[in-house]
């Protein structure tokens, strides 16, 4: 089965930029995962954010942005604001018994 | 607008079932697929089942397979989740997500249900 890893937790001054990656045990994530980011904050529902790699929702701001990197997935937080201060998952599709499978999640503290 | 609202879940114990539900409003229920997602106390999300608009392609994650069985009643755009022969490391909170369109992600989300296997 798939396994998707992603930084445990990254921090991050208010005003930096922070890039948060997703990567998969079967190798290069290119864009036929449809990598998705989510953001979570304690006890909310997981809150869209990217979907089909670099793909905004109407909801999503601006300084966040999805790409491929280096054989990951990658969401990249720009002029980053106290309030992106939260878990980030990402979630991986691919062809098999187990289509979807998300990453551990990212704890990302703004400091 | 989209408006998804789980109930259903409560405390049961090892090897009881349970039923959950979700209701959704704001969108063409019968032309989309729906996901259910479970986050354990404190851990990471994990998928657990997707099925088809029509109800004719489910898929389940291994950890519940044989387990648990999603359906959808279109006539009333409800999901439901039956969870059977449950287990401890069944607790957690269920989320039921739309599907965007093809593989595309989970676009949105209910506020989730939580189901507690205690004895």
């Amino acid at each position: 089965q798939t396994v998707v890893t992603q930084e445990p937790s990254l921090t991050v001054s208010p005003g930096g930029t922070v890039t948060l990656t997703c990567a998969s045990s079967t190798g290069t994530v290119s864009s036929g995962s449809y990598p998705n980011w989510f953001q979570q904050k304690p006890g909310q529902a997981p809150r869209p954010l990217i979907f089909s790699t670099s793909n905004k929702y109407s909801w999503t701001p601006a300084r966040f942005s999805g790409s491929l990197l280096g054989g990951k997935a990658a969401l990249t937080l720009s002029d980053v604001q106290p309030e992106d201060e939260a878990e980030y998952y990402c979630l991986l599709y691919s062809d098999g018994a187990q289509p979807w499978v998300f990453g551990g999640g990212t704890k990302l503290t703004v400091l | 607008q989209v408006l998804l609202v789980g109930s259903g879940g409560g405390v049961v114990q090892p090897g009881g079932s349970l039923r959950l539900s979700c209701a959704a409003s704001g969108f063409p229920f019968s032309d989309y697929a729906m996901h259910w997602v479970r986050q354990a106390p404190g851990k990471g999300l994990e998928w657990v089942t997707f099925i088809h608009f029509n109800g004719n392609n489910k898929i389940y994650a291994d950890s519940v397979k044989g387990r648990f069985t999603v359906s959808r009643d279109n006539s009333k755009n409800t999901v439901y989740l039956q969870l059977s022969n449950l287990r401890l490391e069944d607790t957690a909170v269920y989320y039921c997500a739309k599907n965007r369109g093809g593989s595309l992600g989970l676009d949105y989300w209910g506020q989730g249900t939580l189901v507690t296997v205690s004895s």
